[in-house]
């Protein structure tokens, strides 16, 4: 079973930014969180994951609160491109990823 | 980064023949490898987890004999719909990692049509 929860979508217009909330308060301490998205009939893409540090790269932010039982990420200026399933996932023992519902992000014009 | 190429992207084959499905880690030996199947507006449902040279572990539910998996080497997974059947049609998709704390990364998915 997937260890976090996700509103199952939302809507953002363009060139604002796009906060997307998880919940994953039954992870252990040393579970990492991961964050990918799919567009539509491709596979997943790899965004960004973090521990406990709140992480930045080329395409996100991702904030993880200091209890670790949520995150956020955060894509600064959304783009018509950006629309997309957002999964927060976190590895199940065996290093298993297991998909919730998801995030369907709607980037409106 | 890491690249997993998976190949067919599209496969259509009649009912009652077997189809291969190729996922291969690129520029990474990938310790572990995923197999999800995804039907429409669904989200990814994980069939099998393989570990190379040895058996694969499969979910609950997901028959073993039909969906063969083979992890020979470590940068190639091989799944085979043996005996594919019209409710076989899905979208199935491959991951690798090389372990856990480096990351996931996917395939671009294999659209498996049956007819």
């Amino acid at each position: 079973d997937a260890k976090t929860t996700q509103p199952p979508s939302m809507d953002c217009a363009e060139g604002r930014a796009a906060n997307l909330p998880c919940n994953h308060s039954t992870i252990s301490g040393n579970e990492y969180v991961y964050w990918y998205r799919q567009i539509h009939s491709q596979g997943p893409q790899y965004i960004i994951h973090g521990l406990k540090n709140n992480e930045t790269n080329e395409m996100a932010s991702l904030i993880i609160t200091e209890d670790r039982k949520s995150s956020t990420l955060i894509l600064p200026h959304a783009t018509l491109r950006d629309t997309a399933v957002y999964y927060c996932i976190s590895p199940n023992a065996g290093n298993m990823l297991t998909f919730g519902g998801g995030t369907r992000l709607m980037v409106k014009p | 980064g890491a690249v997993v190429s998976q190949h067919p992207s599209r496969v259509i084959c009649k009912s009652g023949t077997s189809v291969k499905i190729e996922c291969r880690s690129l520029d990474f030996q990938a310790t572990t490898m995923f197999w999800y199947r995804q039907f429409p507006k669904q989200s990814l449902m994980l069939m099998a987890t393989s570990n190379e040279g040895s058996k694969a572990t499969y979910e609950q539910g997901v028959e073993k004999d039909k969906f063969l998996i083979n992890h020979a080497s470590l940068t190639l997974s091989t799944l085979t719909v043996a005996s594919a059947h019209p409710e076989d049609s899905s979208f199935y998709i491959c991951s690798a990692t090389r372990d856990g704390n480096y990351g996931y990364t996917f395939g671009s998915g294999t659209r498996l049509t049956v007819v």
